[in-house]
């Protein structure tokens, strides 16, 4: 049973602190989406990769956020320095985009999510 | 132009009414709209999408239905069972322009009665 798997699930630390977040997608596929879901602001797209490379980054503070692929078996999303209005639920997912640009639709299958607590 | 407006933020349902869950877009480049669902402590999943080609989708007991013209879905829920109490996101992609990147809506959670 292939699925989007993230590391760590709970994660607590001190403000300043730096935290990288880890996403293993399902094998094979070719695009892997970062999200922040809160209460507050719902499900936001921080960043999106196509093939490894990135397509979409408008939604990451710049400033303090980085989004990478190493491999295609690795995306990883870092906060450095971390702060408290940073604490949510952050997403991985993947998809499989059609080699033909503009047919179909890749469904996203979605990790568990990291947890994020900023103290 | 890129929103996806979803009402309403909250619901209440019988076991074995009707849940109806209400998206609206503005962008008519939109052309795939996928529902996720979501249990807590877990992950969105997919539950059912429908590309504009078509009025309404169904599967089991979940039904998309399609408006076009008025640039509006909605899910129905038939037969609600407390299995259903989650939380359900309506959002909009453009594959077609070579993007598959998704606009949620707010979400919206279900509860459904025993």
């Amino acid at each position: 049973d292939a699925r989007v798997t993230q590391t760590p699930r709970d994660k607590v630390t001190e403000m300043g602190q730096e935290v990288t977040m880890r996403c293993q997608p399902i094998l094979g596929h070719n695009t892997v989406f970062w999200y922040r879901q809160t209460m507050m602001q719902g499900l936001e797209l921080l960043a999106y990769f196509r093939n490894r490379a990135p397509l979409d980054d408008s939604g990451m503070p710049k400033d303090r956020f980085s989004a990478e692929m190493p491999d295609a078996t690795l995306a990883t999303l870092k906060i450095q320095p971390s702060e408290p209005r940073d604490s949510a639920v952050y997403f991985c997912a993947s998809g499989l985009a059609p080699k033909k640009s503009g047919s179909g639709a890749d469904t996203q299958y979605f990790g568990p999510g990291t947890r994020l607590t900023v103290l | 132009q890129q929103q996806v407006k979803q009402s309403p933020q909250s619901l209440i349902v019988q076991k074995g009414g009707i849940s109806i869950i209400n998206c609206a877009y503005e962008n008519t480049a939109f052309d795939y709209f996928p529902w996720y669902q979501q249990f807590p402590g877990k992950g969105p999943a997919l539950l059912i999408a429908i590309r504009p080609d078509v009025s309404e989708k169904k599967e089991g007991r979940f039904t998309i239905s399609f408006n076009k013209s008025a640039k509006q879905f909605s899910l129905h829920i038939m037969d609600s069972q407390p299995g259903d109490s989650a939380t359900y996101f309506c959002a909009a992609s453009n594959p077609t322009s070579g993007t598959y990147k998704y606009i949620f809506g707010t979400g919206t959670r279900l509860k459904v009665l025993a």
